[in-house]
């Protein structure tokens, strides 16, 4: 089973961006769609897009569109989230997770704390 | 985006009791249905998948079932460790979307 192991918490200025890792270990990266998931503070999950590393291909949320860029390190087995122009609301938990067949995640990361607080 | 509604948002129970958690999509998902545990400060856990499907490792007290709009997970006899968040998820078609969970508790 893959273990996905998340960067830490990060603090950052409005207007600033952030960039996540998530690095996969005990099974196959490039195989699979990495998919990024954020939680706000008493809000849902919210899926924000997904990257296939072994062919690059991106699927992103129409509300991510422009603001988040999704890339992989495939001889690392590092994924990575990065999101620009960072506004309080984004303040939230981000999760990398594994979703296999397109369909459902059967690994998660941690989770990230992003807080975006002047 | 196809809309997910979960019911509860919260349940309480109690140890041995057999709970129902329901989902509906806003639009026919056929069994494009996963169903999660979250225990604050952890990484979620698949406990079902394609509605009805349980992943490897869950305890068989999991349960789901459902097609079409209408969803289930059912848990048969709680277990202390089973007090957690519940969400359910389509993947029918992206966005995948998520529900706004069920907090079990005590």
């Amino acid at each position: 089973q893959v273990q996905l192991v998340q960067s830490g918490a990060e603090v950052k200025k409005p207007g600033s961006s952030v960039k996540v890792s998530c690095k996969a270990s005990g099974g196959t990266f490039s195989s699979y769609d990495i998919s990024w998931v954020r939680q706000a503070p008493g809000q849902g999950l919210e899926w924000m897009g997904r990257m296939t590393p072994v062919s690059g291909r991106k699927n992103y949320a129409q509300k991510f569109q422009g603001r988040v860029t999704m890339t992989a390190d495939r001889s690392t087995s590092i994924a990575y989230m990065e999101m620009s122009s960072l506004r309080s609301e984004d303040t939230a938990v981000y999760y990398c997770a594994r979703e296999i067949s397109s369909n459902w995640f059967d690994s998660w990361g941690q989770g990230t704390l992003v807080t975006v607080s002047s | 985006d196809i809309q997910m509604t979960q019911s509860p948002s919260s349940l309480s129970a109690s140890v041995g009791d057999r709970v129902t958690i329901t989902c509906r999509a806003s639009q026919r998902i056929s069994s494009y249905l996963n169903w999660y545990q979250h225990i604050p400060g952890k990484a979620p856990k698949l406990l079902i998948f394609d509605a009805s499907s349980l992943e490897s490792g869950v305890p068989s007290r999991f349960s789901g079932s459902g097609s079409g709009t209408v969803f289930t997970l059912t848990i048969s006899s709680l277990q202390s460790e089973d007090f957690a968040n519940y969400f359910c998820q389509q993947s029918y078609s992206l966005p995948h979307t998520f529900g706004q969970g069920t907090k079990l508790e005590i």
